[in-house]
């Protein structure tokens, strides 16, 4: 089994801060991927990476960075939280190869309150 | 533009009765679709996919290219059905990446 770790399940923060959220999987899979999931939004896609030091945009990547300096590890990075950043932040991984590399294995979520 | 809508935010019906969650894309090329469920308190996971033509927990879904959809469909609900469902759309030649729709949250009553 795919097996995705998120660092934190519940994180709170301050206004101002920068916020560090880990991700790590352990099936040596190609891409990786930070979701926001908002009520209403659907799961929206903020940055992923399709190999070690290599990443992309997505929809919104506004306020968001992101670091893979290891295969396994993809950190989303929040310079200077905002109470508008406040969500559930869900990271994905796939293999990128083959019939099922497309398919998404995702972590349990991070859900972060910014005060 | 690559786009997933589900009209749907919530969709409640009576145990026993049919279920139809709603699937309209806008795609240009060949998509690949997919439906992922959220169980409470369980992480996103793949339900099914429309390129594997498989029945998984007696839900199916056929792609209509005609009318660009992938409606997920159920003959009997049940209690245990009820969860976030998202619509996902793989386009060709991308990075892997998926387009989601809003989700519809499916709730089965007793």
């Amino acid at each position: 089994d795919v097996k995705v770790t998120q660092s934190s399940r519940y994180l709170v923060k301050r206004t101002g801060e920068k916020v560090f959220l880990e991700c790590v999987q352990d099936m040596d899979h190609e891409n990786m991927f930070w979701y926001r999931q908002d009520p209403g939004l659907g799961l929206r896609l903020i940055y992923f990476s399709y190999d070690v030091k290599m990443k992309e945009k997505g929809d919104i990547p506004e306020g968001y960075s992101v670091s893979r300096e290891k295969k396994e590890r993809f950190s989303l990075i929040l310079e200077s939280a905002s109470t508008n950043q406040t969500s559930m932040y869900l990271c994905a991984t796939s293999s990128g190869a083959g019939v099922k590399g497309v398919i998404q294995y995702f972590g349990a979520g991070t859900r972060l309150s910014v005060l | 533009a690559q786009r997933v809508t589900q009209p749907e935010k919530l969709l409640s019906v009576f145990k026993g009765a049919p279920v139809e969650l709603k699937c309209n894309y806008s795609y240009s090329g060949s998509p690949e679709l997919f439906w992922y469920v959220q169980y409470s308190r369980q992480r996103l996971q793949l339900l099914l996919r429309h390129i594997s033509r498989e029945s998984i927990k007696g839900f199916t879904a056929d792609l209509n290219k005609g009318e660009t959809s992938f409606h997920l469909k159920k003959p009997f609900a049940q209690e245990e059905d009820s969860a976030m469902y998202y619509c996902a759309l793989s386009g060709s030649g991308n990075t892997g990446k998926l387009i989601f729709g809003q989700g519809t949250t499916l709730q089965v009553k007793p």
